[in-house]
Formats: C-alpha cells, structure tokens, sequence
C-alpha cells in the first residue's frame, strides 16, 4: 500500500466549478499535512497546511480526519489559472515528507 | 522570501560520466533535500541532510552520493551516470518540521 494515496484523475471542471480532491495515508503517527500544487516542468509550491481543525485560504478549504487517516481540499469557483497538479503531502517522521503521485485539474473555459 | 537555487535548469551528460547537482538556499534552514521526479512515479526522496556534514538516506539513494559542507549548500552527486537516472531533479529545504521549499529543478539527461 502507498503511503499517501491520491486519485489521479485527470479532474477537467468548467470555470466556476466546484471541484474536490481526497487523499488518505497510511502512517498513523503522521505529524503535520499539507497541499502543494505543481504547475507543469515547474517546482511544486505550497499552497497550504492542513489542521485538524480544518482551515480555509480564500477559495481554498483544506480538511483532515485523523480517525479516518484523510485529506481533503475543495477549490471553490475554480479559475482558469487554477489548472495544475495537487500534491497531498504529508510528514510522517522528523522533517522528511511524503508525497502523493498528484491529482491533476484542468480548469476549461 | 526563500530562495532555493539549483546550479543548472537543463543538463546534458554522458554514461559513465561524474555528474554533480549543486543546490543553494539563503534562510539559513537546517534540512535540506533532494529529489527525483519522474512521470508515474511521482517525487521520491534520494538523500537528505539535517545538518552540516550529516547526511540519511532517503528511499532510492543507489547510484547517488551528497555532500554539505556548508548549511547553505546540498550537492548530490551521480558517481557513474547510468540512462535510468535521466530525471527532474529537485532540491528543497526547510526549517523542522515546517513546510518544503523546492527550486526550480534540474532537467537531466544521461545518454
């Protein structure tokens, strides 16, 4: 089983959509969670850490369940520019970090 | 803001050739990182470094050697470039426990 575990895709949502992308690990002892975004033949980039609590950035709203070993992120009103890869990312021990393939999402006009 | 440099975007090199990938970052952060990205198989950690002059292996590290003798500075080194290390790599670093910083990325191409 992969450590961290994300579907695919590819998502292809109109501008305005509503699209969500789910992510489960599999190290229960995982520290700290976070959603990157990748655009293409570039670096990945933060885009946003992940409480338990669950945290909105804007159109952004990152959701975790520990019990349930799972990572979510909804992008509200999706843009054009909000096309790229989503990297569920998750750190499992000291400061190493585990990433997931990515779920990538075209956003079509 | 953190900046994360890798010496070269594109690299070209030959079998059997030494190949060394130079990364630079100036926050002073105490991990450092490197990676290879590859379609399919997406990011997976070659070695990392938590301090000067120490040095983990991450989960692909044969093949590869690194080096940091300065906090600012993480080589990873190819000791003989094989085909199947053609690859992006990647450098990242950061502060414990707190998020990844990558550069830009090296394209490398052994033939």
């Amino acid at each position: 089983r992969k450590e961290v575990e994300q579907d695919p895709g590819p998502f292809n949502v109109p501008e305005g959509a509503t699209v969500a992308f789910n992510c489960t690990y599999s190290n229960s002892a995982s520290q700290s969670f976070f959603w990157y975004r990748q655009d293409c033949r570039k670096e990945p980039k933060l885009l946003m850490s992940v409480y338990s609590s669950g945290n909105e950035d804007g159109r952004f709203t990152a959701q975790l369940n520990r019990a349930s070993q799972y990572i979510s992120l909804l992008i509200r009103d999706s843009k054009l520019s909000d096309s790229a890869t989503y990297l569920c990312v998750v750190n499992p021990s000291g400061s190493r970090l585990t990433f997931g393939e990515g779920t990538q999402l075209t956003v079509n006009p | 803001d953190v900046k994360v440099t890798q010496s070269s975007r594109y690299l070209v090199k030959r079998t059997g050739e030494k190949v060394f990938l130079e990364c630079v970052q100036d926050m002073d952060h105490e991990n450092m990182f490197w990676y290879r990205q590859d379609p399919g198989l997406g990011l997976r950690l070659i070695y990392f470094s938590y301090d000067v002059k120490m040095k983990e292996k991450g989960d692909i590290p044969e093949g590869y050697s690194v080096s940091r003798e300065k906090k600012e500075r993480f080589s990873l080194i190819l000791e003989s470039a094989s085909t199947n290390q053609t690859s992006m790599y990647l450098c990242a670093s950061s502060l414990w426990l707190q998020p990844q910083h990558f550069g830009d990325g090296t394209r490398l191409s052994i033939l």
